[in-house]
């Protein structure tokens, strides 16, 4: 693994299903991030972790969660998947969640939820 | 509220000169990122400010202006391969980044 990874590319979904969508590293960065990218709209973070056992919200919560076991991974999980979920996911990384940091994405998943 | 403008669309032309801007308006402010992101690819890094003034690097150069809550992007010699969307954002007061929608700026011969 070079950088960051996204699992999987693409998916289509049925509305009401549960779907996690897998992110790692291997910078050994300290903070992830999840975003959604929308036509028309700003990158808009989902949540966050700033290190290993702590999480944060971001912007749009709602509909998702994520855990932070350990350095490497951040898996977000829908629960009950709907349509307006429909979007573009990435996951990002920086050295620290504090400071001047350059992120990292990951090349994306794209979810479409029928 | 929080908001990031720019355009959402540019055309120039290969070999010139352009300048994207960038206005915001955020709670607190910790720097300004610019990033590349072709499309359907991920954003990639370009330039991070945060101290009033110009950074070069290379083709590309940035400027910020704090008390004005202004930035540009400065693309010179323009390429094909410039062709992408631009995207800026502010880190905030809780070092959270708020995206602008982002530039994409077209290239032709």
């Amino acid at each position: 693994i070079a950088g960051i990874t996204q699992a999987p590319t693409s998916q289509i979904l049925a509305a009401g299903r549960r779907m996690t969508l897998r992110c790692t590293q291997d910078m050994r960065h300290n903070a992830m991030y999840w975003y959604r990218q929308d036509l028309g709209l700003g990158l808009r973070l989902i949540h966050y972790s700033n290190t290993a056992g702590t999480t944060g919200k971001g912007e749009v919560p709602d509909g998702y969660s994520v855990s932070r076991a350990n350095t490497d991974d951040f898996p977000l999980t829908l629960a009950s998947a709907v349509p307006s979920q429909t979007s573009v996911y990435f996951c990002a990384s920086s050295d620290s969640g504090t400071g001047g940091n350059e992120q990292f994405f990951g090349p994306g998943t794209r979810l479409t939820v029928l | 509220g929080q908001n990031i403008d720019q355009p959402t669309e540019m055309t120039a032309t290969e070999g010139a000169i352009v300048q994207i801007n960038c206005t915001y308006q955020t709670s607190g402010f910790n720097g300004l990122f610019w990033y590349q992101q072709h499309a359907g690819e991920a954003p990639t890094f370009l330039s991070y400010n945060v101290l009033d003034g110009l950074e070069e690097k290379g083709r590309f150069s940035s400027f910020l202006s704090r008390s004005k809550g202004y930035s540009y992007l400065l693309l010179k010699e323009l390429q094909m391969k410039d062709s992408a969307s631009y995207l800026c954002a502010v880190l905030d007061s809780n070092y959270q980044l708020i995206w602008g929608a982002g530039t994409k700026l077209i290239i032709k011969p």
